[in-house]
């Protein structure tokens, strides 16, 4: 199963954008980049996901490198309100299941 | 609609007591998910149910028990648990499939358990 690494956290000043690296350098050419947030004590929320292109939705940008050995979710006005873990997650093509890393807390400075 | 819902919100068991915990979803999926989250902890996957067939238990200790009686409902009945299995249950669901969209899981509020 591909794994994914994340740094443990990251600060962000309010308005700026703030861009999460993700390295999945075991990822295979079928399976799927996707990003989730979990603030405080509630339900993981989807934010976005990814194969090979670059995404972009209401929430955040997903950028995809050409290898697909790594990413980057790119939230591109940080609010207070995007304090959370942000997880990114490689789906096992095998299967339904996701298995969660570790996760990147961020937060969001005034 | 993209609701899960999970009940009870909070639920707090002796270590002889018997409770369940439920988790329902009306979009339609038939892929159903348990996970444990332990404080400052990823979620753990600990079942995967597909068409209502248990299609993964991921070594879980026989005190966790999950049912899926149809599609939209899933329950984890719990018996003589242990402190340590005091944390936040979640519950998500998806479309079967292989990836893209159909892989999108959405998660419940959680029960947050604990075990006396």
């Amino acid at each position: 199963d591909a794994k994914t690494t994340q740094p443990p956290s990251m600060d962000c000043a309010e308005g700026r954008a703030a861009n999460l690296p993700c390295n999945h350098s075991t990822i295979s050419g079928n399976e799927y980049v996707y990003w989730y947030r979990q603030i405080h004590s509630q339900g993981p929320q989807y934010i976005i996901h990814g194969l090979k292109n670059n995404e972009t939705n209401e929430m955040a940008s997903l950028i995809i490198t050409e290898d697909r050995k790594s990413s980057t979710l790119i939230l591109p006005h940080a609010t207070l309100r995007d304090t959370a873990v942000y997880y990114c997650i490689v789906r096992v093509i095998s299967g339904n299941q996701f298995y969660f890393g570790t996760g990147t807390s961020l937060t969001v400075i005034p | 609609d993209t609701e899960v819902t999970q009940t009870p919100k909070h639920l707090v068991m002796g270590m002889t007591n018997k409770k369940s915990l439920k988790c329902e979803q009306h979009m339609g999926h038939r892929a159903m998910y348990w996970y444990k989250q332990k404080a400052k902890k990823p979620p753990e996957l600990m079942f995967v149910y597909s068409y209502e067939k248990l299609s993964i238990n991921e070594s879980v200790p026989s005190r966790f028990s999950p049912e899926c009686p149809n599609s939209s409902l899933l329950n984890l009945h719990l018996h003589a648990l242990q402190p340590e299995d005091s944390a936040l249950y979640l519950c998500a669901s998806s479309e079967v499939g292989r990836g893209g969209s159909r892989g999108t899981q959405y998660f419940g509020p959680g029960t947050r358990l604990l075990v006396l």
